[in-house]
């Protein structure tokens, strides 16, 4: 089965905390593609990031960091020193390579408040 | 953004009625893949289309069907509408391949009465 997993359905923090957002995957493909949205109440989605399968190195963009784990399936996202900007739903997806379509399985997705 | 476009952005329709919602690609792309999101929900592939081809479909039964156009456009049509039908559809254009970043339109927001 190929499945995403955000346990967290809903974050509440203050501004300027740190935040991980959590993503367990699941797939019999040894190559994949992950994948990190940002969904604003305007409704687009937004790209943040895309890890190969093969490619587990962390990655840092500003304040947003990434912590891809291959050996528990895992693809979090870290949100350093908050901001109010930040509040959104935020999805995990995964992109098999079988059927070679790029489509996205997306999790559930997690609701990210930061109050001021 | 992204330069994918959707219209109508909003959309009230009643069971089954038959409904089509329109997409502008990315200029390039030639990949179309269309989502429905329920509320709350993480958005669900129903199909993508690659040069006037489906090429992928997920699980919606056949009342959902698509066009591409020769300028990459595409159409999503969904016929005998149902209350279940009620979700945003978002339309995602890409330049093809499994590993390409996806850019989404605004969703189109059906609502089925």
């Amino acid at each position: 089965a190929q499945k995403v997993t955000q346990a967290q359905t809903e974050i509440s923090v203050v501004e300027k905390e740190d935040v991980t957002l959590d993503c367990v995957y699941e797939t019999r493909d040894t190559t994949y593609y992950l994948f990190w949205y940002k969904q604003p109440p305007s409704g687009e989605l937004v790209f943040l990031i895309r890890r190969n399968s093969f490619d587990e190195q962390n990655e840092i963009s500003g304040r947003y960091s990434w912590n891809f784990q291959k050996s528990t399936s895992s693809f979090n996202f870290t949100i350093t020193a908050s901001q109010v900007v930040d509040s959104a739903v935020y999805f995990c997806a995964l992109s098999p390579f079988s059927g070679n379509t790029g489509k996205l399985i997306f999790g559930q997705g997690t609701t990210l408040q930061v109050k001021p | 953004e992204t330069g994918v476009t959707q219209s109508p952005t909003h959309l009230i329709k009643t069971r089954g009625q038959q409904v089509t919602l329109r997409c502008s690609s990315q200029s390039g792309h030639n990949t179309v893949s269309w989502y429905q999101q329920a509320l709350g929900q993480g958005p669900q592939f129903i199909f993508q289309y690659y040069r006037e081809e489906e090429n992928g479909r997920g699980n919606f039964p056949p009342r959902f069907s698509g066009l591409q156009f020769p300028n990459y456009s595409s159409e999503l049509n969904v016929n005998a509408l149902e209350l279940d039908d009620s979700a945003l559809y978002l339309c995602a254009s890409s330049s093809g391949g499994y590993n390409n970043e996806q850019f989404f339109g605004p969703g189109t927001r059906l609502t089925v009465l």
